[in-house]
Order: C-alpha cells, then structure tokens, then sequence
C-alpha cells in the first residue's frame, strides 16, 4: 500500500516569516494530494490539494508543489501568522482511499 | 467546500454499552464515506470504508463485529462502537470525497 512520510514533525518560525512542509509517497499511482489543517479538538480542514496533472497551485498564502518523477510534494505559506498555527497532514491518494503523513504541528511565534 | 457533520461531538459512555456516531453529507451526495481513527498526537488511521447499499470494507486489524457500519443512504453513514471499552476512547472522524476529501467535526469518545 502507500506510504506517505512528513517531515518536519515539529516547525516553529517567526510571524511573517514562512513555513515548507515536504511530503514523500511510495505508490507512482498516486494522483491526488491533499493537505489539511487541524485545529485542537477538530476535525481536519482540506485547505489546499493538487493533482499529479499539475506541477504547482496557489492559493493567497498557501501554495503546493509536486514532482511528481521525485515522489515528492510540498507545503508553502507565506507570510504566517498566529492562525496559521496548527497540525497539517499530507495525505496521497489513487482517487479512493487517502493515506496520510504523520503530521506537522506549526508554532507561528507573534 | 463541501461540509460533512457529524453527531454526537463528545459523548461518555459506560463499559460495555453501545455508542452511535452519526456522519452526514450535508449539501452532496457521498456513495462512498470512510471512518478513521484518531489517537492523541498521532494521525488519522483509516478504520473502514462504508458503501451505500453494501457491506463495509475494513481496514487490516479492526474488527468488523465491534464498530458496526451501516451506510443506509446516500448521506448518512453510522458507525456504532459495540460493547465499549476503555481502550476504545478516542477522536472518531469520518469523511466523504466529493473532489476533494472532506472531514467531519469528529467525535471525542470517552468509555469509563
């Protein structure tokens, strides 16, 4: 089955500054890649995906990437601030089942 | 996006009673919803899949006859936790794919 692996386990970075979570899949029939935000106590957020037709996609602070030859995808926000502090989850999935990274918990320090 | 609710949002039960967990799709229609599992500081281990009109399919290790899962239409899908025990207190969240996949609230499951 897919493998998914997240790193880092632990962020923390200065208001304003930004934040890079990379992901790393093993199944290459993979084509869909979610990423999610938890907030404590809630279930998970979709607040980004892409499609292994795509290389890169925006939105405002939040961007991802994927190489999809390395088997690699990527997390980028920019410009954080304290509400971006949370859990995010990768996940990789062959438009059924998602499997999912172990998790990321982003500390934005004001 | 689309929204998923789920009910109850916590709910303590005694050992050995049955709890119910309800998952809606609430503005699409889902054939297909999975259940996961959520220990504290760990990720999201997927319990089983539910498919409208059929059996559930279950992941390697969870046993089918404990969480009971019926999935009667196309945007409802219920998980019952069978004869509770401690060891099942956790964060249960179910999901639909609609596009993109979508998670419900969870439900905090504490068994005394």
């Amino acid at each position: 089955g897919e493998n998914v692996e997240q790193h880092p386990s632990t962020l923390s970075v200065q208001e304003g500054d930004s934040a890079v979570i990379k992901c790393t899949y093993s199944d290459s029939a993979s084509n869909y890649f979610p990423w999610y935000k938890q907030e404590l106590g809630k279930g998970p957020q979709l607040i980004i995906d892409i499609r292994s037709n795509v290389g890169e996609k925006k939105d405002q602070r939040i961007a991802v990437t994927l190489n999809k030859t390395a088997k690699h995808f990527s997390l980028h926000i920019t410009e954080t601030q304290p509400e971006d502090s949370a859990v995010y989850f990768c996940a990789a999935s062959n438009d059924y089942k998602l499997s999912f990274g172990a998790g990321t918990t982003v500390t934005v320090r004001a | 996006g689309a929204v998923v609710s789920q009910h109850p949002s916590r709910v303590i039960c005694k050992s050995g009673t049955s709890v119910k967990i309800e998952c809606r799709s609430l503005d699409f229609q889902a054939t297909t919803m999975f259940w996961y599992r959520q220990f504290p500081k760990q990720s999201l281990m997927l319990m089983a899949t539910s498919n409208e009109g059929s059996k559930a399919t279950y992941e390697q290790g969870v046993e089918k006859d404990k969480f009971l899962i019926n999935h009667a239409s196309l945007t409802l899908s219920t998980l019952t936790v069978t004869s509770a025990h401690p060891e099942d207190s956790s964060f249960y969240i179910c999901s639909a794919r609609q596009g993109g996949g979508y998670f419900g609230p969870g439900t905090r499951l504490t068994v005394l």
